[in-house]
Protein backbone atom coordinates (compact mmCIF):
# COMPACT_ATOMS: atom_id res chain seq x y z
CA UNK A 1 0.00 0.00 0.00
CA UNK A 2 0.74 3.42 -0.38
CA UNK A 3 3.41 5.00 2.33
CA UNK A 4 3.71 8.34 4.08
CA UNK A 5 6.61 9.34 5.93
CA UNK A 6 7.45 12.24 8.12
CA UNK A 7 10.54 13.43 9.43
CA UNK A 8 11.32 13.75 12.78
CA UNK A 9 9.54 12.01 14.64
CA UNK A 10 9.73 14.08 17.73
CA UNK A 11 11.64 17.12 18.03
CA UNK A 12 11.97 19.36 20.83
CA UNK A 13 13.22 22.76 20.82
CA UNK A 14 13.12 25.74 22.87
CA UNK A 15 10.74 29.12 22.61
CA UNK A 16 11.21 31.37 19.89
CA UNK A 17 12.96 29.07 17.30
CA UNK A 18 11.39 27.10 14.48
CA UNK A 19 10.56 23.88 13.54
CA UNK A 20 10.34 22.32 9.62
CA UNK A 21 8.64 18.58 9.30
CA UNK A 22 8.81 17.13 6.35
CA UNK A 23 6.12 14.97 5.03
CA UNK A 24 7.26 12.57 2.12
CA UNK A 25 4.85 9.97 0.05
CA UNK A 26 7.25 7.43 -0.22
CA UNK A 27 5.70 5.53 -3.54
CA UNK A 28 3.23 7.45 -4.82
CA UNK A 29 2.73 11.32 -6.56
CA UNK A 30 0.73 13.44 -3.95
CA UNK A 31 -0.77 16.22 -5.66
CA UNK A 32 -2.43 16.74 -2.58
CA UNK A 33 -1.56 16.77 1.58
CA UNK A 34 -3.36 17.75 4.26
CA UNK A 35 -1.47 19.16 7.88
CA UNK A 36 -3.12 17.87 11.03
CA UNK A 37 -2.63 18.60 14.74
CA UNK A 38 -3.95 16.75 17.69
CA UNK A 39 -4.13 17.40 21.25
CA UNK A 40 -3.93 14.82 23.62
CA UNK A 41 -6.71 12.75 23.71
CA UNK A 42 -8.30 14.69 21.57
CA UNK A 43 -9.30 14.59 17.46
CA UNK A 44 -7.44 15.60 14.49
CA UNK A 45 -8.10 19.31 13.96
CA UNK A 46 -7.52 19.95 9.68
CA UNK A 47 -4.78 22.99 9.87
CA UNK A 48 -4.05 23.46 5.91
CA UNK A 49 -4.60 21.56 2.77
CA UNK A 50 -1.45 22.11 0.38
CA UNK A 51 -1.45 21.12 -3.40
CA UNK A 52 1.78 20.88 -5.24
CA UNK A 53 2.84 24.19 -6.80
CA UNK A 54 0.02 26.12 -5.52
CA UNK A 55 -0.44 28.38 -1.93
CA UNK A 56 -1.75 26.26 0.88
CA UNK A 57 -5.34 26.67 1.72
CA UNK A 58 -5.68 27.23 5.75
CA UNK A 59 -8.05 26.44 8.27
CA UNK A 60 -10.20 29.03 9.92
CA UNK A 61 -8.15 30.30 13.15
CA UNK A 62 -4.71 28.62 11.21
CA UNK A 63 -2.33 31.29 11.31
CA UNK A 64 -0.61 30.97 7.79
CA UNK A 65 2.39 33.30 8.70
CA UNK A 66 3.24 31.06 11.98
CA UNK A 67 2.60 27.50 10.50
CA UNK A 68 4.27 28.20 6.98
CA UNK A 69 3.33 24.89 4.67
CA UNK A 70 5.63 24.25 1.22
CA UNK A 71 4.42 21.63 -1.25
CA UNK A 72 7.13 22.18 -3.87
CA UNK A 73 6.93 18.49 -5.27
CA UNK A 74 4.86 15.68 -5.75
CA UNK A 75 6.36 13.89 -2.82
CA UNK A 76 7.01 16.26 -0.41
CA UNK A 77 5.83 18.74 1.63
CA UNK A 78 7.54 20.77 4.74
CA UNK A 79 5.09 22.60 7.55
CA UNK A 80 7.36 25.09 9.44
CA UNK A 81 6.57 26.18 13.11
CA UNK A 82 8.08 29.93 13.13
CA UNK A 83 8.83 31.16 16.53
CA UNK A 84 7.16 28.11 18.56
CA UNK A 85 5.51 28.69 21.88
CA UNK A 86 4.78 25.96 24.43
CA UNK A 87 1.05 25.85 23.53
CA UNK A 88 2.13 24.82 19.68
CA UNK A 89 3.38 21.62 21.21
CA UNK A 90 1.48 18.68 19.81
CA UNK A 91 1.03 15.88 17.84
CA UNK A 92 1.09 16.84 14.06
CA UNK A 93 0.14 14.25 11.37
CA UNK A 94 0.14 14.49 7.27
CA UNK A 95 -1.88 12.67 4.46
CA UNK A 96 -1.47 12.25 0.97
CA UNK A 97 -3.56 11.52 -1.63
CA UNK A 98 -3.14 11.27 -5.46
CA UNK A 99 -5.94 13.44 -6.51
CA UNK A 100 -7.91 15.33 -4.39
CA UNK A 101 -11.29 12.90 -3.78
CA UNK A 102 -8.86 10.33 -3.61
CA UNK A 103 -7.87 8.37 -0.28
CA UNK A 104 -5.82 9.90 2.29
CA UNK A 105 -2.82 7.81 3.48
CA UNK A 106 -1.75 9.42 6.84
CA UNK A 107 2.03 9.82 7.98
CA UNK A 108 3.16 8.53 12.02
CA UNK A 109 2.82 11.63 12.88
CA UNK A 110 5.83 14.07 14.58
CA UNK A 111 6.38 15.14 18.34
CA UNK A 112 6.84 18.61 18.71
CA UNK A 113 7.37 19.72 22.60
CA UNK A 114 8.22 23.80 22.79
CA UNK A 115 9.87 24.11 26.67
CA UNK B 1 -21.37 22.56 7.23
CA UNK B 2 -20.37 18.80 7.83
CA UNK B 3 -19.97 16.48 11.03
CA UNK B 4 -19.82 13.71 13.01
CA UNK B 5 -20.94 12.74 16.32
CA UNK B 6 -19.33 9.37 18.25
CA UNK B 7 -21.40 8.35 21.12
CA UNK B 8 -18.79 7.46 23.99
CA UNK B 9 -15.72 8.52 24.38
CA UNK B 10 -14.63 5.23 25.89
CA UNK B 11 -15.64 1.92 25.58
CA UNK B 12 -15.08 -1.32 27.09
CA UNK B 13 -15.38 -4.69 26.11
CA UNK B 14 -14.34 -8.27 26.94
CA UNK B 15 -12.25 -10.18 24.69
CA UNK B 16 -14.39 -11.95 22.45
CA UNK B 17 -17.35 -10.00 22.73
CA UNK B 18 -18.94 -7.48 20.72
CA UNK B 19 -17.70 -4.38 19.61
CA UNK B 20 -20.06 -1.84 18.69
CA UNK B 21 -18.80 1.66 17.80
CA UNK B 22 -20.94 4.87 16.98
CA UNK B 23 -20.70 7.22 14.43
CA UNK B 24 -23.36 9.54 13.59
CA UNK B 25 -22.75 12.42 10.44
CA UNK B 26 -24.51 15.21 9.28
CA UNK B 27 -24.06 16.05 6.05
CA UNK B 28 -26.39 17.78 3.33
CA UNK B 29 -24.72 16.08 0.31
CA UNK B 30 -23.99 12.72 -0.24
CA UNK B 31 -21.21 11.55 2.31
CA UNK B 32 -18.12 9.60 2.07
CA UNK B 33 -17.62 7.94 5.65
CA UNK B 34 -14.29 6.47 7.18
CA UNK B 35 -12.85 4.75 9.99
CA UNK B 36 -9.69 5.25 10.92
CA UNK B 37 -7.91 3.24 13.86
CA UNK B 38 -4.55 5.02 15.79
CA UNK B 39 -2.14 3.39 18.10
CA UNK B 40 -0.41 5.29 20.81
CA UNK B 41 1.79 7.56 18.97
CA UNK B 42 1.15 6.71 15.86
CA UNK B 43 -0.62 7.88 12.42
CA UNK B 44 -3.86 6.63 11.36
CA UNK B 45 -4.36 3.26 9.61
CA UNK B 46 -7.93 2.89 7.35
CA UNK B 47 -10.55 0.60 8.54
CA UNK B 48 -13.08 0.94 6.11
CA UNK B 49 -14.60 3.72 4.00
CA UNK B 50 -18.16 3.80 2.19
CA UNK B 51 -17.99 5.43 -0.94
CA UNK B 52 -22.15 4.80 -1.97
CA UNK B 53 -21.63 1.59 -3.13
CA UNK B 54 -22.59 -0.99 -0.99
CA UNK B 55 -23.95 -0.13 2.19
CA UNK B 56 -22.60 -2.64 4.29
CA UNK B 57 -19.06 -2.31 4.39
CA UNK B 58 -16.31 -4.76 4.99
CA UNK B 59 -12.65 -3.36 6.47
CA UNK B 60 -9.58 -4.85 7.44
CA UNK B 61 -8.97 -7.06 10.72
CA UNK B 62 -12.44 -8.15 10.42
CA UNK B 63 -14.69 -4.68 10.68
CA UNK B 64 -17.70 -3.74 9.33
CA UNK B 65 -19.89 -0.53 8.90
CA UNK B 66 -22.89 -0.42 7.86
CA UNK B 67 -24.53 2.66 6.42
CA UNK B 68 -27.89 3.55 7.29
CA UNK B 69 -29.02 7.27 5.67
CA UNK B 70 -32.63 7.09 7.59
CA UNK B 71 -30.48 7.34 10.49
CA UNK B 72 -27.24 8.82 9.69
CA UNK B 73 -25.28 6.85 11.19
CA UNK B 74 -22.26 4.72 10.45
CA UNK B 75 -21.30 2.31 13.28
CA UNK B 76 -18.51 0.01 13.38
CA UNK B 77 -18.99 -3.35 14.69
CA UNK B 78 -16.80 -6.83 14.85
CA UNK B 79 -18.34 -9.87 15.83
CA UNK B 80 -15.33 -10.80 18.34
CA UNK B 81 -12.88 -8.22 19.88
CA UNK B 82 -9.34 -9.08 20.48
CA UNK B 83 -6.76 -7.73 22.33
CA UNK B 84 -5.18 -6.14 19.49
CA UNK B 85 -8.17 -4.26 19.07
CA UNK B 86 -7.06 -1.73 21.36
CA UNK B 87 -6.81 1.75 20.21
CA UNK B 88 -8.31 5.03 19.32
CA UNK B 89 -11.32 4.92 16.90
CA UNK B 90 -11.87 7.79 14.96
CA UNK B 91 -15.24 8.32 12.46
CA UNK B 92 -14.61 10.56 9.76
CA UNK B 93 -16.50 12.83 6.67
CA UNK B 94 -15.98 14.05 3.41
CA UNK B 95 -18.06 14.98 0.58
CA UNK B 96 -18.12 17.75 -1.45
CA UNK B 97 -20.30 20.79 0.52
CA UNK B 98 -19.40 25.01 0.52
CA UNK B 99 -16.66 23.87 -1.17
CA UNK B 100 -15.33 21.67 1.12
CA UNK B 101 -13.52 19.29 -1.21
CA UNK B 102 -11.74 16.31 -0.19
CA UNK B 103 -10.82 17.21 3.63
CA UNK B 104 -11.82 14.76 6.22
CA UNK B 105 -13.82 16.04 9.10
CA UNK B 106 -13.13 13.78 12.67
CA UNK B 107 -15.60 12.67 15.34
CA UNK B 108 -14.29 12.87 18.48
CA UNK B 109 -12.84 9.73 18.94
CA UNK B 110 -13.25 6.19 20.70
CA UNK B 111 -11.20 4.42 23.03
CA UNK B 112 -11.85 1.20 22.88
CA UNK B 113 -10.18 -1.23 25.90
CA UNK B 114 -10.26 -4.93 25.35
CA UNK B 115 -10.58 -6.95 28.99
CA UNK B 116 -8.93 -10.21 29.19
Amino acid sequence: GAVVSQHPSRVICKSGTSVKIECRSLDFQATTMFWYRQFPKQSLMLMATSNEGSKATYEQGVEKDKFLINHASLTLSTLTVTSAHPEDSSFYICSASQDLFDEQFFGPGTRLTVL
Amino acid sequence: AQSVTQLGSHVSVSEGALVLLRCNYSSSVPPYLFWYVQYPNQGLQLLLKYTSAATLVKGINGFEAEFKKSETSFHLTKPSAHMSDAAEYFCAVSGEEDGNTGKLIFGQGTTLQVKP
